[in-house]
């Protein structure tokens, strides 16, 4: 299981409060990726960022924000603009723009609740 | 944009039986299919994909199709084990390298 990893695993925080999400790889991936998982929604795309210091919005990124500061580590942060951020959150890695290597590997995951 | 869809959202099958999950696909340019398992309480993981250039993909006893024509890709699994029970997204690629993923099919096999 090693190569992307997540902390913490669970988190809980009242309403009104930020909270940052960790995700780390020593895969030397150019990519990371955000996503959120909901009971029958799929896995949305949050943020993501396919080269250090640079990062794009996906499908759902109001009430959140992240940072590419370093090649590993792509934190991010779930805003109290966010509207319900209670869900798992899960953070993946590739290789970018090597046509051999579609695959993405995904971190644990963090189960966000806040009440 | 891309938008997959994936059908069906349940599949409860017997110990034994053969398993299907069909996807289909917008984007024309899309041209990497893979298909992820995510047991409960663990992260997804790639199972098997498929290319473009491919109309068929094995691997024991998983395989998938693709008819591009119809832009259509479908998962089938034979001989299903209750450790096939699992979550199952497919997803979709092009020249973005940024996947698009189904809704994810609960398949439960009963022993």
């Amino acid at each position: 299981d090693g190569g992307i990893t997540q902390s913490p695993k669970y988190l809980f925080r009242k309403e009104g409060q930020n909270v940052t999400l960790s995700c780390e790889q020593n895969l030397n991936h150019d990519a990371m990726y955000w996503y959120r998982q909901d009971p029958g929604q799929g896995l949305r795309l949050i943020y993501y960022s396919q080269i250090v210091n640079d990062f794009q919005k996906g499908d759902i990124a109001e009430g959140y924000s992240v940072s590419r500061e370093k090649k590993e580590s792509f934190p991010l942060t779930v805003t109290s603009a966010q509207k319900n951020p209670t869900a798992f959150y899960l953070c993946a890695s590739s290789t970018s723009g090597h046509p051999n290597s579609y695959e993405q590997y995904f971190g644990p995951g963090t189960r966000l609740t806040v009440t | 944009g891309e938008n997959v869809e994936q059908h069906p959202s349940t599949l409860s099958v017997q110990e034994g039986d053969s398993a299907v999950i069909k996807c289909t696909y917008s984007d024309s340019a899309s041209n990497y299919f893979p298909w992820y398992k995510q047991e409960l309480g663990k992260r997804p993981q790639l199972i098997i994909d498929i290319r473009s250039n491919v109309g068929e993909k094995k691997d024991q006893r998983i395989a998938v199709t693709l008819n591009k024509t119809a832009k259509h890709f479908s998962l089938h699994i034979t001989e299903t084990q209750p450790e096939d029970s699992a979550v199952y997204f497919c997803a979709a690629l092009g020249g973005s390298y940024i996947p698009t993923f189904g809704r994810g099919t609960s398949l439960i096999v009963h022993p």
